[in-house]
């Protein structure tokens, strides 16, 4: 089954500096999700990639999908404390009825 | 426009007690249905997905049971709960495969 795996774990950043978030497959990815949760809540969708070299944003957040589509990378312009929280990449799983994801990457946004 | 609600938010139950946690999506029809549990560590992890009223689909072999009643309504249920069914339990809805799922706000249950 497709494996994502998230780096790094767990990321503390000063607030104004950018940071990027990886998320790998041991598969080809057909369809990549980025979400962002925040804690004890649940997950909101932030953008999904489907094409190889593709590249979305929203607000201050850009994610790329790599052209081999097997990594995408999700990168945050001048962070702010409203930026923290859990990312997670989520990907079509094998029955393609579902979303598998990765363990998350924790986000703290320090002033 | 479509919202997922799911009850209670949280949720403290004996060992050897029931369950049953409900998720009911307003806005579409015929939505795909999930459920997930999240544990320290673990990551997010696939329980049920149905495509349809009636239609259950198991990802891994657990103490719990799901069932979809009407199409916009999706139960997660236990008869007996253990020890390690504490965690965090998120509902999504979905328009089809491919497509982005939405989650509601999550049930914490604590099996004590």
């Amino acid at each position: 089954s497709q494996e994502l795996e998230q780096s790094p774990q767990s990321l503390i950043v000063q607030e104004g500096k950018n940071l990027t978030i990886n998320c790998t497959s041991s598969k080809t990815l057909y369809g990549l999700y980025w979400y962002k949760q925040k804690y004890g809540e649940g997950l909101i969708f932030l953008m999904m990639l489907q094409k190889g070299g593709e590249e979305k944003s929203h607000e201050k957040i850009t994610a790329k999908l790599d052209e081999k589509k097997q990594q995408s990378s999700l990168h945050i312009t001048a962070s702010q404390p409203s930026h923290a929280g859990i990312y997670l990449c989520g990907a079509d799983s094998n029955s393609g009825y579902a979303l598998n994801f990765g363990k998350g990457t924790s986000l703290l946004v320090t002033p | 426009s479509q919202t997922i609600h799911q009850w209670p938010a949280t949720l403290v139950q004996p060992v050897g007690s029931p369950l049953s946690l409900e998720c009911t999506v307003e806005g579409t029809s015929n939505p795909n249905l999930y459920w997930y549990r999240q544990a320290a560590g673990r990551g997010l992890q696939l329980l049920f997905y149905s495509v349809g009223i009636g239609q259950i689909s198991s990802e891994v072999p657990q103490n719990l049971s799901a069932s979809r009643p009407q199409d916009r309504q999706f139960i997660l249920s236990s008869k007996k709960l253990l020890l390690s069914d504490s965690g965090f339990y998120l509902c999504a809805w979905s328009r089809g495969g491919g497509t982005e799922a939405f989650f509601g706000q999550g049930t914490r249950l604590t099996v004590v």
